[in-house]
């Protein structure tokens, strides 16, 4: 597709089960960020990847929350023993080169966590 | 990551008016972007701003990128309802990797 696409858009899960969300960036797109938006904030980030690498990890919130992404394109956030805190919308993003200057970051529609 | 310094926090105003938010920082940032963030859904890039000085038009919307390339405002005129939503701005710096946003500014029209 053109865009960014995430899935699932809604999901509803269990304290403490593990849960993944799907990113897949635009074609060609070689950064993938991740972000996290409470109900009524802004967004707080999460992860970057450049390729399949993360240089930057310093916002994933514990120990609980990882993220990988194979061929350099899609990209799995798990957050596994969710807490009733993990609730938000997780959004993900992509830009073509970072570093170039001329740097743009495309988001996708989010997937709602709702944890009971 | 970082949080721009955003303003205001909300505005309302009367279908017609004109619109003003800007967004500022300590440090200074290689591009601008604005974002518009409609209930339930991704923000969607608005406009972009890659040099210092730069003045850019998007129909209504009017975005420049500050010549102290620490800050950048956004005006929209004769607002609409469908202008309704939150708008944010976001950032780069020298490297380019890691963006930066602002803490958003909740528009509401009123008809």
């Amino acid at each position: 597709g053109a865009g960014v696409s995430q899935s699932p858009s809604n999901k509803v899960t269990e304290k403490g089960k593990d849960v993944e969300l799907r990113c897949d960036p635009i074609s060609g797109h070689t950064a993938l960020y991740w972000y996290r938006q409470s109900l009524g904030q802004g967004l707080e980030f999460l992860i970057y990847f450049q390729g399949n690498s993360a240089p930057d990890k310093s916002g994933l919130p514990s120990d609980r929350f990882s993220a990988e992404r194979t061929g350099g394109s899609v990209s799995t956030l798990t957050i596994q023993r969710t807490q009733q805190e993990d609730s938000a919308v997780y959004l993900c993003a992509s830009s073509l080169s970072p570093g170039g200057g001329q740097e743009t970051q495309y988001f996708g529609p989010g997937t709602r966590l709702l944890v009971l | 990551g970082q949080q721009l310094n955003q303003s205001p926090q909300s505005m309302f105003i009367q279908e017609g008016e004109d619109v003003s938010m800007n967004c500022t920082s300590s440090s200074i940032f290689n591009t601008w972007l604005w974002y518009k963030q409609d209930p339930g859904e991704g923000p969607v890039l608005l406009i972009a701003l890659y040099k210092a000085g730069e003045l850019t038009s998007n129909g209504r919307l009017t975005a420049q990128f500050g010549i102290t390339r620490k800050d950048s405002f956004l005006n929209i005129s004769a607002s609409i309802p469908s202008d309704v939503g939150i708008y944010f701005c976001a950032g780069t710096k020298n490297t380019g990797n890691q963006f930066y946003f602002g803490t958003g500014t909740s528009l509401t029209v009123i008809p």
